[in-house]
């Protein structure tokens, strides 16, 4: 049974203030995904991370940063909020070896 | 930058009617994969297919690899209104998800 969970699932915040989004997965898996998503479009790939300590940026530009202090934990945060920032993120995790994705149930962030 | 299209976009059907939706890419891929995502919800993963040419089958639906490993199809045999959903194709390049632009269906009773 695949569980990775993201929290808050819906967010609305004013422009301005820094907001985390929690990302945990109790497999184990060393992999693990930020992607953003707008609504009925594809996944952007924004960070992804392949161990503690290891953070890289993904295709799509983002003024997001993560961190992965803990294998099982990857969260996203954003210092400063902005309007272009709503949108959906999704979090997901593999191990190595396996190339498909479990994926959390997202976030939906709406910036006033 | 590798590009993964679908066709089509958008897709109305009644229950009962047979489908195609397309994945076309000008880049060669290790392997594909096909995820639904239902609204408020993430992708969850429905086949991966490995082999050029290879056909797999997951009851009425039914997943192709082309023989370039290039492009990849997914069919639906007699629909039905829980097979509604965002059909995202995925093709993997450096141990990274590429993913295609997505098809939403929508099947009505």
């Amino acid at each position: 049974e695949a569980d990775i969970y993201q929290t808050p699932r819906y967010l609305v915040i004013g422009t301005g203030k820094k907001i985390t989004l929690e990302c945990s997965q109790t497999m184990g898996h060393d992999k693990m995904y930020w992607y953003q998503q707008d609504p009925g479009m594809e996944l952007h790939l924004i960070h992804y991370s392949y161990g503690v300590n290891s953070t890289e940026k993904g295709d799509l530009s983002s003024e997001s940063t993560v961190s992965r202090i803990r294998t099982e934990h990857f969260p996203l945060t954003l210092e400063s909020a902005r309007p272009s920032h709503t949108s959906q993120y999704l979090c997901a995790s593999s191990s190595w070896g396996r190339e498909w994705q479990y994926f959390g149930p997202g976030t939906r962030l709406t910036v006033t | 930058t590798q590009l993964l299209e679908q066709s089509p976009q958008f897709l109305s059907i009644q229950e009962g009617e047979n489908l195609t939706v397309y994945c076309n890419s000008s880049s060669v891929f290790s392997s594909l994969q096909w995820y639904r995502q239902e609204p408020g919800e993430g992708p969850v993963l429905l086949v991966t297919v490995v082999t050029g040419g290879e056909v797999k089958k997951l009851k009425r639906l039914t997943f192709q690899f082309g023989d370039a490993r290039k492009d990849s199809s997914l069919h639906i045999t007699a629909a039905q209104p829980g097979d509604t959903g965002l059909y995202l194709c995925a093709g993997v390049a450096a141990d990274k998800l590429i993913f295609g632009t997505g098809t939403r269906l929508q099947v009505f009773p």
